[in-house]
């Protein structure tokens, strides 16, 4: 069975300080896809980041990298220089090779402090 | 630049009612999902589809139906409401399922909060 685990309900962090939110996942599939979305308080899920598991090297977008370690079937998201914007629920997500599948995590809440 | 449009964005709804979530995307993905989250939990898949007159379940398929008439439009039926269906539903749509070129990424509407009395 496929499993997507967030361990951290709430996390903390002051303002331009980095923040690692943890994923790990649980599949036995040979091929497999790792997303982040990010859930601000309005409702809208936003696509943060992807990463295949066949990449060797980590995905970044902008201030947003995923820290990929396959043997720990870990996916965590690191937000770099924390803006009060980046408050919101963040969601890690996995996909199967076949593709019409995505498990999601329960998601933790991020709370940036001025 | 629309994107996925879903309607209504707010519903309330009397126990054993009916009604249909609207979704209709613009961007000519051939792969359209639905999503209910609950709160504190992580979206669960209620159908899905891979194109026009094909549809399959998901892992809670009990108590909606689903239509794929055309490419754009993927409803969602609640036939005779529940309190358990009281939920925040998601219409989502992909490009591919391709994992190498990352076109599997889901594009969501902005949610429809239904409650069940």
């Amino acid at each position: 069975a496929q499993k997507i685990t967030q361990t951290q309900p709430g996390m903390f962090v002051q303002e331009k300080e980095a923040v690692t939110l943890d994923c790990t996942y649980d599949t036995s599939d040979p091929s497999y896809g790792l997303f982040w979305y990010k859930q601000p308080s309005s409702g809208e899920m936003i696509f943060l980041i992807y990463q295949g598991s066949y990449d060797q090297q980590n995905a970044t977008e902008g201030r947003y990298s995923l820290n990929f370690q396959k043997a720990r079937k870990s996916a965590n998201l690191v937000i770099s220089a924390s803006q009060l914007g980046d408050s919101a629920m963040y969601f890690c997500a996995m996909s199967r090779d076949t593709g019409n599948q995505f498990y999601f995590g329960t998601g933790t809440s991020l709370t940036v402090i001025p | 630049n629309a994107g996925v449009t879903q309607t209504p964005k707010f519903r309330i709804l009397k126990i054993g009612q009916s009604m249909t979530l609207q979704c209709t995307q613009d961007m000519n993905h051939n792969y359209m999902y639905w999503y209910r989250q609950d709160p504190g939990m992580g979206l669960k898949l209620i159908y899905y589809s891979v194109g026009a007159g094909i549809t399959d379940k998901g892992e809670v398929p009990n108590g909606y139906n689903v239509s794929r008439s055309t490419t754009e439009d993927f409803p969602l039926r609640l036939e005779l409401a529940a309190p358990s269906q009281t939920s925040v539903y998601f219409c989502a749509s992909s490009r591919s399922w391709s994992l190498v070129t990352g076109a599997n990424v889901l594009t969501f509407g902005a949610g429809s909060r239904l409650t069940v009395l």
